[in-house]
């Protein structure tokens, strides 16, 4: 079955640090995976895709991802995280028949 | 360009009410989809529209149901409100054409509350 797994619920990052968000997918076919972004009472905002061709993946507001086949991964990174960053990192994966199948989400805290 | 705009943001029912919510995608998309985001269960797929015909059906009870208009607006219905219904409502609008390339842009949501 297809499914995406973001195992950590919350991580807590200094200001200026770099961020890594884990997320593992499960899906026979090529994956178009993605990563959205949602801050408190909002709706959910693309920060990035990848579809095919190069595996690191540029995104919007600094962040970037990285594909691996190999490890069925798709991890979202950002060299220096801003306390604007706080807020949910979902990762998806576009599953068959026209929907989006999510992570549980990844709560980002930043400390100042 | 405008993006999805979903009507009401915020909305309090009681049970056992129907409720109506309503999704403008953005200019020239014609796929509309619609997702739950509650706290416990996360993101779960409703429905797909693609040109006013519906193309997928989440697991969901035929209480919730959904149509699509000649210009790409889209309306989702949930008669007999349970208190289990509470759940930020997201309307998700895509080109829809080529899955290659094309992304989903989301609504801010519209927050329902049943009391």
């Amino acid at each position: 079955a297809q499914s995406v797994t973001q195992p950590d619920i919350h991580i807590t990052v200094s200001e200026g640090a770099s961020l890594e968000l884990r997320c593992n997918y499960s899906y026979g076919a090529t994956p178009y995976l993605f990563w959205y972004v949602q801050s408190p009472g909002q709706g959910l905002q693309l920060l990035l895709k990848y579809f095919s061709g190069d595996t690191l993946v540029q995104g919007i507001k600094g962040f970037e991802a990285e594909f691996k086949r190999s490890q069925s991964s798709f991890n979202l990174r950002k060299p220096s995280v801003h306390w604007s960053d706080a807020a949910e990192y979902f990762c998806a994966v576009d599953g068959s028949n026209y929907q989006l199948i999510w992570g549980a989400g990844t709560k980002l805290i930043i400390k100042p | 360009k405008a993006g999805v705009t979903q009507t009401p943001r915020y909305l309090i029912k009681t049970r056992g009410q129907q409720v109506t919510l309503s999704c403008s995608p953005i200019s020239g998309h014609r796929s509309v989809s619609w997702y739950q985001q509650t706290p416990g269960q996360g993101l779960q797929f409703l429905f797909e529209y693609f040109s006013e015909t519906q193309r997928n059906k989440g697991n969901f009870p035929g209480r919730f149901s959904g149509r699509q208009f000649s210009n790409s607006r889209s309306e989702m219905n949930v008669s007999t409100l349970e208190l289990g219904d509470s759940a930020l409502y997201l309307c998700a609008s895509s080109l829809g054409i080529d899955r290659v390339n094309y992304g989903y842009t989301f609504g801010s949501g519209t927050r329902l509350t049943v009391v």
